[in-house]
């Protein structure tokens, strides 16, 4: 996308936490999103976060915004077998008549 | 509850053959979008229409044509389709407006292939 960027893989262990980062470019943004796309599927909501909050909690999501930097980031708590998907990120720039934006994907791999 | 509906859902074409696809969503939703999918580079936004009758262009938009005649259809035009144009085209809609979070409703996707 426009300079929304993620790193394209991480590789976590069976029950630990995975941590997803995003960066994006537009201060302006009113809504920042966690899209999941497992294999031959296509993209799920899991969370989103508006600008004016700091941290937004959903039983094993925890996601962080950082609006000064300009980056956000999801944390997968007890990270399971079933995560295992690929993580994009996504910014709504209301500056341009809401133009949804999204990163390039991260993709999750869970050892054993 | 159909929610958002592309048709078709597969297509192979050959260069330079023209097709379009058909995006139709009935939740009354103001804003669509076409993004296309290829490995590696996550979702890019082809055209977008903020409400009937208005079409806007995204970060990809060259080789592409879009209409939104009626609120529920927004459609997706390959003139002169090319091998680049291979990949999986997404649909979204969204509601408008205000104390709207904006979650984006997709289509299944159409999987676009040309020879």
């Amino acid at each position: 996308g426009e300079d929304v960027e993620q790193s394209l893989f991480l590789s976590v262990r069976e029950g630990d936490s995975s941590v997803i980062n995003c960066t994006y470019t537009d201060s302006s943004s009113t809504y920042l999103y966690w899209y999941k796309q497992e294999p031959g599927a296509g993209l799920q909501l899991l969370t989103y976060i508006f600008s004016n909050m700091d941290m937004k909690q959903d039983q094993r999501l925890t996601v962080l915004l950082n609006k000064k930097d300009k980056h956000l980031s999801l944390r997968i708590a007890d990270t399971q077998t079933g995560d295992s998907a690929i993580y994009f990120c996504a910014e709504r720039r209301d500056s341009s008549a809401s133009k949804i934006i999204f990163g390039s994907g991260t993709r999750l791999s869970i050892r054993p | 509850n159909a929610g958002v509906t592309q048709t078709p859902k597969f297509r192979v074409l050959k260069t330079g053959q023209s097709m379009t696809l058909l995006c139709a969503q009935d939740m009354n939703h103001e804003y669509m979008y076409w993004y296309r999918q290829d490995p590696g580079m996550g979702l890019r936004l082809i055209h977008y229409s903020v409400g009937e009758g208005t079409t806007a262009k995204g970060e990809v938009p060259d080789g592409y044509n879009v209409s939104r005649l009626k609120k529920q259809n927004f459609l997706l035009g390959l003139e002169s389709a090319a091998p680049s144009q291979t990949s999986v085209y997404f649909c979204a809609s969204i509601p408008s407006g205000t104390g709207s979070a904006g979650e984006l409703f997709f289509g299944e996707g159409s999987r676009l292939t040309v020879l």
